[in-house]
């Protein structure tokens, strides 16, 4: 157990909504991760952090920001929720030590409708 | 090219069977390989990490780096219905601030 807790863990949202998926960290991890699953996409990072306030754009940035003001919490915003978001989004944190190992959440189903 | 292949399978074998799953990669830097098991509706979780080339087993699993052709493998030994799940490669440069790349994951079906 990676100490990760995504929420929600389900939402079904309208298109054109703000939507904002939460990633609480309980063992003080410097980077975490965003990512997006999709069948036939496999898993693509969407935002990662390596710090408080210090983030980066991962390959499928585009209608998301992210949001780190204190070392447990990483937040994913879709500012404008399209169909093209309906996905499982995971969070993740880096392991200490092992070289570049991460360690997921249960993941969030998002829906937008 | 893409720079982390993995047959999306599905690939069904009897209990018992000896699973190979393998990724091919494009890019000689990558030095960190691992292999995640995916349940489903469920997270990935860490199964296998290699450093570099070479050989590493836990159980029933195996984990083969080949840095000269680009290839890693994983193997199952005595599959088991409970190892029914989708398996990822992942792999990175470096240990420093360097996201992984993922293959899009095999689906491994073992029947009883």
């Amino acid at each position: 157990d990676a100490g990760i807790t995504q929420s929600p863990r389900h939402k079904v949202t309208e298109t054109g909504t703000p939507v904002t998926l939460r990633c609480h960290q309980t063992e003080n991890h410097r980077y975490m991760y965003w990512y997006r699953q999709d069948p036939g996409h496999g898993l693509r990072l969407i935002h990662y952090s390596y710090g408080v306030k210090d983030t980066d754009k991962g390959e499928v940035s585009d209608g998301y920001s992210v949001s780190r003001s204190k070392t447990e919490d990483f937040l994913l915003t879709l500012e404008s929720a399209t169909s093209s978001q309906t996905s499982v989004y995971f969070c993740a944190i880096r392991g200490q030590g092992s070289g570049n190992t991460i360690y997921f959440g249960e993941g969030s189903w998002l829906t937008v409708v | 090219q893409k720079e982390v292949e993995q047959d999306p399978g599905p690939l069904s074998v009897p209990e018992g069977a000896i699973v190979s799953l393998n990724c091919t990669y494009s890019n000689s830097a990558f030095q960190y390989f691992m292999w995640y098991r995916q349940y489903s509706r469920k997270g990935p979780e860490l199964l296998m990490y290699t450093y570099s080339s070479g050989n590493k087993e836990d159980g029933r699993f195996t984990a083969q780096v080949d840095k000269s052709s680009k290839y890693i493998s994983l193997f199952i030994r005595d599959s088991q219905p409970s190892d029914s799940a989708t398996y990822l490669c992942a792999m990175s440069r470096n240990s420093g601030n360097t996201p992984l790349v993922f293959g899009k994951g095999t689906r491994l079906s073992v029947i009883a």
